[in-house]
């Protein structure tokens, strides 16, 4: 089966930029989280959609949002792109709220130059 | 909200030696606890989680951890390393928030085996 998968891989964008990243979880799961991973550091919560709807939101500014679909995959945009976004954009996926455990995808590398 | 503290940033062990990876949690009523794994340049994966019952947690590739809740630990463990145990951990707790369950985790502890 396929485990939780995201694209781009890599992605380089100047300031000031708008960026999609996209995940598809593992087939049957309803729920996405999004978790930004600065280097050198643990991720950081950004969002959680369960069934299209936002449940929470991590301390982030208003440029970062995100959708889920109706096929449970989700993107997440930032805007006006800052040097501070270059991180490892993760996403995960578990079959319902997330209080089981939650799949990890390989990741977004975001470089903002 | 909860938190968690990895007390060592990086960890250096020889080969086939003994090795403990520390975490600590913020105490709390009930409490949801895991161990990931990062290799370089890719994603998460689950070592091993705690969710209630027996104390020791038993993980993939060897690792275990305890759950102790008076000194409100989850100390990672693996009797005997080798080289391909090169990765960053990282200590999580689930922590429920605006409806969301978030994971919250620590600073990532990097553990690097010399042969």
């Amino acid at each position: 089966d396929a485990g939780v998968t995201q694209s781009p891989t890599h992605l380089i964008k100047t300031r000031g930029q708008h960026v999609t990243l996209r995940c598809s979880p593992i087939s049957g799961h309803k729920s996405v989280s999004w978790y930004q991973q600065v280097l050198g550091q643990g991720p950081q919560f950004i969002f959680q959609y369960y069934e299209k709807e936002e449940r929470g939101r991590g301390n982030f500014p208003d440029r970062f949002s995100a959708r889920q679909f109706p096929n449970y995959s989700s993107e997440l945009n930032v805007n006006a792109l800052l040097l501070g976004d270059s991180a490892l954009y993760l996403c995960a996926s578990s079959p319902e709220g997330g209080r089981d455990e939650q799949f990890f995808g390989p990741g977004t590398r975001l470089t903002v130059l | 909200a909860q938190s968690v503290t990895q007390l060592d940033s990086q960890v250096p062990v020889f080969e086939e030696a003994p090795v403990e990876l520390r975490c600590n949690y913020s105490s709390s009523v009930s409490v949801y606890l895991f161990w990931y794994v990062q290799y370089p340049n890719q994603g998460l994966q689950l070592l091993l989680k705690y969710l209630s019952g027996s104390t020791l947690v038993k993980g993939i590739n060897g690792f275990e951890a305890e759950f102790n809740k008076s000194q409100t630990s989850f100390h990672l463990r693996k009797p005997s390393v080798h080289i391909s145990d090169t990765a960053e951990y990282f200590c999580a707790v689930r922590d429920a928030f605006q409806g969301a369950q978030k994971l919250v985790f620590g600073q990532g502890t990097r553990l690097t085996i010399n042969p």
